[in-house]
């Protein structure tokens, strides 16, 4: 089965810098590769997402990149917030036999420091 | 539009005791999971749901836990006597199956179990 591994479990930053998170998977399946936002007692929210077809993905100060041959995919937050202080996941998504799978990651708390 | 409800938010149980969770998914949101996320951790997949069958259920405890969805609806999860090392949050997420051009998991807020 599908092993997505998460660096690094926790990244603190100043406000205004950039944070990066990676992610690498095991199983060239999967073809879909989404990131979740988790604040503090709250549910995991779809925040980003790549298709295996697809290298890069931007959304305002949110990004992320894909590199299939070495089954690894990051996230890339800009000119942080401290809003964005949250844990996140990457996930990686396969259909085998055409049902759907997700395997998420460990997470990485981010602390933005205002 | 509604999102995942689930119920209880919160429950605190005594160990050797049941506890059941309920889930009611996005509608029209065919492919129901249940996931168990323990402090620190992401979630990790108890049992998934395609209408009403249970399609991967490889890493549901099976000696303590069980889970149902009459109609392809509603779920329950339950388990059965609960331990200390069970608590946790369990989230439960719906989407659309085989949806190529979404693939998004819609949660619920999560019921958070403690086991004493």
């Amino acid at each position: 089965g599908e092993n997505v591994e998460q660096h690094p479990s926790t990244l603190s930053v100043q406000e205004g810098d950039s944070a990066v998170i990676k992610c690498t998977y095991s199983d060239s399946a999967s073809n879909y590769f989404p990131w979740y936002k988790q604040e503090l007692g709250k549910r995991p929210q779809l925040i980003i997402d790549i298709r295996s077809n697809v290298g890069e993905k931007k959304d305002q100060r949110i990004a992320v990149t894909l590199n299939k041959t070495a089954k690894h995919f990051s996230l890339h937050i800009t000119e942080t917030q401290p809003e964005d202080s949250a844990v996140y996941f990457c996930a990686a998504w396969e259909e085998p036999g055409g049902y759907q799978k997700v395997t998420f990651g460990t997470g990485t708390k981010l602390q933005v420091i205002p | 539009e509604a999102g995942v409800v689930q119920s209880p938010r919160y429950k605190i149980i005594e160990k050797k005791q049941p506890v059941a969770f309920w889930c009611n998914p996005i509608s029209g949101h065919n492919t129901l999971y249940w996931y168990r996320q323990n402090l620190g951790q992401g979630p990790e997949l108890l049992i998934r749901y395609e209408n009403e069958e249970a399609v991967d259920d490889s890493q549901l405890p099976k000696d303590r836990f069980s889970a149902e969805r009459l109609k392809g609806v509603d779920s329950t999860l339950k388990i059965q006597p609960a331990e200390l090392g069970d608590s946790a949050v369990y989230l439960c997420a719906s989407s659309l199956v085989r949806t190529v051009n979404t693939g998004e998991l819609f949660f619920g807020e999560g019921s958070r179990l403690t086991v004493l």
